[in-house]
């Protein structure tokens, strides 16, 4: 899988929208990008996934750039409870039966301010 | 949907002793189950891959006979950890691989924090 560069940490208002950059600059055509997040003492929760184009669902939007070595995860709201490490993974995607383990980095870990 | 649960959220135990952790996807099939492993202000770290009715795969440095992973049902998958030392106390989180609707994700479970005394 590819390596993603995230900055280690980052604050942000409650209230206002938290964009968390990341970088994988050697992303190949089939690969993914995956966004996670692990609040203290949690399991990871997934977020949101793409290949090319923008998406969006219920939790964040998620924006990746048109040569794909770049995207930005956005959290329209944030809310004190949206305090936690978000990691972005850049992997394989599978319709089949078989799956591979998740390499995770450092992530970056997202303050919200009251 | 997409429901993992692992039983116990912790435990502690004396060293020597072996502790059995079982991860259970509840609403889905889980045809693949990962192990991991957190160590304090770390990244969770792969431990081991299991598919259903086979033997796990085991991350380079992780002690296939000290850590037993069983995968027995679609739905339940046990990690034991045999003879734990202290230096095995960590957060051990398990993750189930299927498919929900169209595509085939990952979803983790809560974590069992182990402390071996």
């Amino acid at each position: 899988d590819a390596k993603t560069t995230q900055p280690t940490s980052m604050d942000c208002a409650e209230g206002r929208a938290a964009n968390l950059p990341c970088n994988h600059s050697t992303i190949s055509g089939n690969e993914y990008v995956y966004w996670y997040r692990q609040i203290h003492s949690q399991g990871p929760q997934y977020i949101i996934h793409g290949l090319k184009n923008n998406e969006t669902n219920e939790m964040a939007s998620l924006i990746i750039t048109e040569d794909r070595k770049s995207s930005t995860l956005i959290l329209p709201h944030a809310t004190l409870r949206d305090t936690a490490v978000y990691y972005c993974i850049v992997r394989l995607s599978y319709s089949g039966g078989g799956a591979d383990g998740l390499t995770f980095g450092k992530g970056t870990h997202l303050i919200i301010q009251p | 949907g997409a429901v993992v649960s692992q039983h116990p959220s912790w435990v502690i135990c004396k060293s020597g002793t072996s502790v059995k952790i079982e991860c259970r996807s509840l609403d889905f099939q889980a045809t693949t189950m990962f192990w991991y492993r957190q160590f304090p202000k770390q990244s969770l770290m792969l431990m081991a891959t299991s598919n259903e009715g086979s033997k796990a795969t085991y991350e380079q440095g992780v002690e296939k006979d000290k850590f037993l992973i069983n995968h027995a049902s679609l739905t339940l998958s046990t990690l034991t950890v045999t003879s734990a030392h202290p230096e095995d106390s960590s957060f051990y989180i398990c993750s189930a691989g299927g498919r929900l609707m169209s595509s085939y994700e990952q979803y983790f479970g809560p974590g069992t924090r182990l402390t071996v005394t």
